[in-house]
């Protein structure tokens, strides 16, 4: 079945600090890949997505490109702040599960001023 | 607003005492599904509705019923809950089911089970 991996958390980064979570991924055919962010005590919000190999998704400074030679997604921002501390997941949807969205274990980050 | 409306937030019951969880979206959507969120296990699949009428189960469907009679409400009932579905729950909506289009999220609904 699908499955996506993310690294383990929590992140713990000063302000201003660049910022990658690895994110990879299993699945047949070709999935669409996703972040959603989670603040404290609110639901999960979409940050960006990409639907095919070599798109790159972006909002709010965050960047993952989709790397279907790596199975990867990996979420980047160049500088931290401390509003950005949050719990980030990586979910892939794909065709062949039901168009279910599966997600990752989900990362903390903290960032700290 | 654009939104996905769950009720109750927070939820306290007793083992067996029938619940509905509340979800309603007014965007239009075709799509729509519940989660629950547990320490540990991450974000599971419980049900999902491709349409009106027609709904299927998840990942981890026991103990649980949902109805999509409308295409805006798709409810989710525990007939007679126990402590081991102590989560926080989340409802969800696409525009449709189509793999590359994101969902979006309700803020939630925390359930305890004494």
């Amino acid at each position: 079945g699908n499955s996506v991996t993310q690294m383990e958390g929590p992140v713990t980064l000063s302000e201003e600090a660049f910022l990658t979570i690895n994110c990879t991924y299993t699945a047949t055919g070709y999935p669409s890949l996703f972040w959603y962010v989670q603040y404290p005590g609110e639901g999960l919000q979409l940050l960006l997505k990409a639907t095919k190999a070599d798109d790159k998704g972006s909002n709010k400074g965050f960047e993952a490109t989709y790397r279907k030679e790596t199975t990867s997604f990996h979420l980047e921002k160049g500088s931290v702040q401390v509003s950005d501390s949050a719990v980030y997941f990586c979910a892939l949807r794909a065709s062949n599960a039901g168009n279910m969205l599966t997600f990752g274990g989900g990362t903390r980050l903290m960032v700290k001023p | 607003e654009a939104q996905v409306t769950q009720n109750p937030r927070y939820l306290i019951t007793v083992t067996g005492k029938k619940l509905t969880v509340t979800c309603s979206q007014n965007m239009n959507h075709e799509y729509m599904s519940w989660y629950r969120q547990d320490p540990g296990l991450g974000l599971r699949q419980i049900y999902y509705s491709m349409n009106v009428e027609v709904t299927d189960k998840g990942d981890v469907p026991e103990g649980y019923k949902v109805s999509r009679k409308e295409k805006r409400n798709f409810p989710l009932i525990l007939e007679s809950p126990s402590p081991n579905q102590t989560s926080l729950y989340f409802c969800a909506s696409s525009l449709e089911a189509r793999a590359n289009y994101g969902y979006t999220f309700g803020s939630g609904t925390r359930l305890t089970v004494v």
